[in-house]
């Protein structure tokens, strides 16, 4: 159980692009996911917590313009990425916690690594 | 906010010895210290994690010890084998349910 799929998990796409990124937890439901981005040997750092049915919350740095984030449903979190730039590159990863039970550890998807051209 | 300090950033040890890394955290609101494996280009993977009120918990071959006072948090791996090289994460936060701080990671390398 607590299985996180991320979808796509490879992206090539040219500056200007906008690409979307789907996070979903397949057997539970979770109405907060995280979406964290991490650049190559460093560390995962967060961008922004995604919430069902609300307005996501943005870490310091991080525009909420460019970066849009949609949790429209309690299994589905998107990040869209608009008019990426090399620098958007990155490996961008999400996780979620089924929230139907005390004490439940997140899990993470597979992630997805993102090359602007 | 909370800050997460890992050390060492790189261990080598060779196959069957002990492995030790050490995270520190500024948050004393912190109570929730789970510890990740990520190999390279896939997900971190949970291997164990730790709550405030307890002070040591064990699965198998990997401990982790929790010193709230002083704010830190170590991870044991014993009789380390090959496949446990990977990088290792700890992280820290108000609970399960709340965005997890990381630390800079620690690239294990067992060699047989």
């Amino acid at each position: 159980g607590a299985v996180v799929s991320q979808h796509p998990s490879w992206v090539i796409c040219k500056s200007g692009t906008s690409v979307k990124i789907e996070c979903r937890s397949l057997d539970f439901q979770a109405t907060t996911m995280f979406w964290y981005r991490q650049f190559p040997k460093q560390s995962l750092m967060l961008m922004a917590t995604s919430n069902e049915g609300s307005k996501a919350t943005y870490e310091q740095g991080v525009e909420k313009d460019k970066f849009l984030i949609n949790h429209a449903s309690l299994t589905l979190s998107t990040l869209t990425v608009t008019s990426a730039h090399p620098e958007d590159s990155s490996f961008y990863i999400c996780s979620a916690r089924n929230t139907d039970g005390w004490n439940q550890p997140q899990h993470f998807g597979d992630g997805t690594r993102l090359s602007i051209l | 906010g909370e800050n997460v300090e890992q050390h060492p950033s790189t261990l080598s040890v060779q196959e069957g010895d002990s492995a030790v890394i050490k995270c520190t955290y500024s948050d004393s609101a912190s109570n929730y210290f789970p510890w990740y494996k990520q190999e390279l280009g896939k997900r971190p993977q949970l291997i164990i994690d730790i709550r405030s009120n307890v002070g040591e918990k064990k699965d198998q071959r990997i401990a982790v010890t929790l010193n709230k006072t002083a704010k830190h948090f170590s991870l044991h791996i014993t009789e380390t084998q090959p496949e446990d090289s990977a990088v290792y994460f700890c992280a820290a936060s108000k609970g399960s349910g709340y965005a997890l701080n990381f630390g800079k990671g620690t690239s294990l390398l067992v060699t047989p």
